[in-house]
């Protein structure tokens, strides 16, 4: 099973950002997304499709349906410059995209 | 909070076997509503999962390392560890210990990552 992401997405300070992750019923699975910052250990931005952990910022938001999960920056600041990987559970394995860096121009 | 932590060699000799150990601080590894896993991320890449265990010793691998891969929980040191089998380059990683959250499916906390590199 795969998850397919964008290598890169740009976007301009106070601008929407919108990252992408695709996969065969995609839908019908629970979509986490992380943010790796250079140098660091991924941290949980949203899980459940919509659900932000405490202390994540109300402009990380999320969507999935059918093939595509979209997560989705508000107001995109430059602290929010990182690698953003989506990841599901298929078969009680985790499942991982290859990662979008996302760059705040 | 829960904090967890890597430990092991930094580096290994091809063929051999890698190990390392996971300590977890502020919660405890017999928690019932987590797992306890393995995430590796080789230079420049992505994010690979290995496996996760419970406390009980039940153990789900990904396939494509299964034969190699042997996780282990030791409850009174409130630790975990990894075995990998007959590495080479092509498992030179970061290693990432984390809790996944069985109900929320989710990676919710995580360890700062052990660099592993396997060279002779």
């Amino acid at each position: 099973y795969e998850l397919t992401q964008p290598p890169s997405v740009s976007v301009s300070p106070g601008q929407t950002a919108r990252i992408t992750c695709s996969g065969e019923k995609l839908g019908d699975k629970y979509i986490s997304w992380y943010q790796q910052k250079a140098g660091q250990s991924p941290v949980v931005v949203l899980y459940k499709d919509t659900k932000r952990p405490s202390g994540v910022p109300e402009r990380f938001s999320g969507s999935n349906s059918e093939t595509t999960a979209t997560l989705t920056i508000s107001g995109t600041q430059a602290l929010d410059e990182a690698d953003y990987y989506c990841q599901a559970w298929v078969s009680s394995t985790a499942v991982f995209g290859g990662g979008t860096k996302l760059t705040v121009l | 909070q829960v904090q967890l932590q890597e430990s092991g060699p930094g580096l290994v000799k091809p063929s051999e076997t890698l190990s390392l150990t996971c300590t977890v601080s502020g919660g405890s590894i017999t928690s019932s509503s987590y797992y306890w896993g393995w995430i590796r991320q080789p230079p420049g890449k992505g994010l690979q999962y290995i496996g996760s265990l419970y406390y009980s010793g039940n153990t789900f691998n990904d396939p494509s390392l299964k034969d190699r891969v042997t996780l282990s929980v030791d409850t009174s040191k409130n630790q975990f560890s990894l075995r990998l089998t007959s590495v080479t380059a092509a498992d030179t990683a970061v290693y990432y210990c984390a809790r996944r959250d069985y109900g929320d499916q989710v990676f919710d906390f995580w360890g700062q990552g052990s660099l592993v590199t396997v060279s002779s």
